[in-house]
């Protein structure tokens, strides 16, 4: 009954350093997803990955970089944390079927000093 | 490119009031309709959705109907209840390629016993 799974669930960064949030998915999905929530923005998406093997740019990619380590996990890194990318982040996953809804994780709150 | 424009909040009411949370969109073709709550401290979770036009899509008394003529999703409860204090999503999705879902900038709703 896991779904999607998110690790860690908060994290504070110094401006410069780097990290890579973790996400995998007991679903057998083809599709998943990076969002970043701010404050009255709704979810942004940050990149995406259609199948295994492919992944592709959202609305927000800029300073991230994501891996599709197998079909179950979708990394995002942040090379250089700034803190502009202070922010909720949360993977998501979905059948790559018209009409399906997303499953989403638990959250990631990162704090950026 | 395709957009969701939700009523702005917050919202506040008392138990048992009457709920509208407006939602119209902007999309090419036609796209699938979703409500996502999300409650404190959690990921979001599907609350209904609806995927052609006059669809309407209904769960834990909510309702929402998928109108093309008037390009709006509005959701409704009759008589809400403290433990429908949340924060209110609308999105659409992509209805080619990957099945992104765009959303809005989110309704946070709290409702006073």
């Amino acid at each position: 009954n896991a779904g999607v799974t998110q690790t860690p669930k908060f994290q504070v960064l110094k401006t410069g350093q780097s990290m890579t949030l973790q996400c995998a998915q007991d679903m057998n999905h083809n599709s998943m997803y990076w969002y970043r929530q701010d404050p009255g923005m709704g979810l942004r998406l940050i990149y995406y990955s259609a199948s295994e093997g492919t992944t592709d740019k959202g609305e927000v990619p800029n300073g991230y970089n994501v891996s599709r380590l197998n079909k179950r996990e979708f990394s995002l890194r942040l090379e250089s944390a700034a803190p502009s990318q202070t922010s909720v982040y949360f993977c998501a996953s979905s059948p790559f079927k018209s009409g399906t809804e997303a499953f989403f994780g638990q959250g990631t709150r990162l704090t950026v000093v | 490119g395709n957009s969701v424009t939700q009523m702005e909040g917050p919202v506040t009411l008392s138990e048992e009031a009457f709920l509208t949370i407006n939602c119209t969109y902007t999309a090419t073709g036609y796209p699938s309709l979703f409500w996502y709550v999300q409650y404190p401290g959690e990921g979001l979770q599907l609350l209904l959705k609806a995927t052609k036009a006059d669809d309407k899509g209904s769960n834990k008394g909510f309702e929402a109907t998928y109108r093309k003529e008037t390009t709006s999703f509005h959701l409704e409860k009759g008589s809400v209840q403290v433990s429908d204090s949340a924060v209110y999503f609308c999105a659409l999705s992509d209805i080619q390629g990957a099945q992104k879902l765009v959303f809005g900038q989110g309704t946070r709703l709290t409702i006073n016993p």
